[in-house]
């Protein structure tokens, strides 16, 4: 079974800063999606970005990218230039590339504050 | 479109009693999901269906049925709620077809709280 790791339940950085957020995860499938959740105040479950595993290049999506060493097992999110609006809980998930099984496997969670 | 949307919002259980989360989605996906969120956790698979009259077990299913009669509706049944079924139960759905990926989109979650 797969299992995804954050290890930093909480961190916090000043406005217009870059924050990094920590993922690993373990599985021993080849192909697979990795993806960045953020869910605000509000609960709504937001995608932030992905990243295809046989894909070497790392996904980026404006002020958000990642690092993704697949050897290493390890998901990175970097925040460049932090809002105040960034401010939630952000979410490491997989999900395995077979066929018919598009399930969701969450880590625990980051608590991300952005202070003014 | 609206999306995927939930009923209720919120919701208070006694402990014992039975009720049904609804949800539905108007953007003809033929996968659907539920999710439940514990307080600080992440989100953990309770059951999914991958078409109408289909339905699979997650990660968490005890406690909970299912049933998919229709593509839009994706009803979530509690028979003999307890405590520890106080969660956010959320809703998804996404359009798949063979091994490609394609997004989940989430409903706002119900809040529910078994006393």
């Amino acid at each position: 079974a797969q299992t995804v790791t954050q290890s930093q339940p909480e961190m916090s950085v000043q406005e217009a800063e870059t924050v990094t957020l920590s993922c690993t995860y373990d599985t021993s499938e080849n192909n697979y999606y990795l993806f960045w959740y953020k869910q605000p105040p509000s609960r709504q479950m937001i995608l932030v970005i992905r990243q295809e595993a046989y894909k070497q290049q790392n996904a980026t999506e404006n002020r958000f990218s990642v690092n993704f060493q697949k050897a290493a097992k390890s998901f990175s999110l970097k925040i460049s230039d932090s809002q105040l609006g960034d401010t939630a809980m952000y979410f490491c998930a997989f999900m395995t590339a077979l066929q018919g099984a598009q399930k969701l496997v969450f880590g625990q969670g980051t608590r991300l504050t952005i202070n003014p | 479109n609206a999306g995927v949307t939930q009923t209720p919002k919120f919701r208070i259980l006694k402990i014992g009693q039975s009720m049904t989360l609804q949800c539905a989605q108007d953007m003809n996906h033929n996968y659907m999901y539920w999710y439940r969120q514990d307080p600080g956790m992440g989100l953990k698979l309770i059951y999914y269906s991958v078409g109408a009259g289909i339905t699979d077990k997650g990660e968490v299913p005890n406690g909970y049925n299912v049933s998919r009669s229709t593509t839009e509706d994706f009803p979530l049944r509690l028979e003999l709620a307890a405590p520890s079924q106080t969660s956010v139960y959320f809703c998804a759905s996404s359009y798949s077809w063979g091994s490609s990926y394609n997004e989940q989109f989430f409903g706002p979650g119900t809040r529910l709280t078994v006393l």
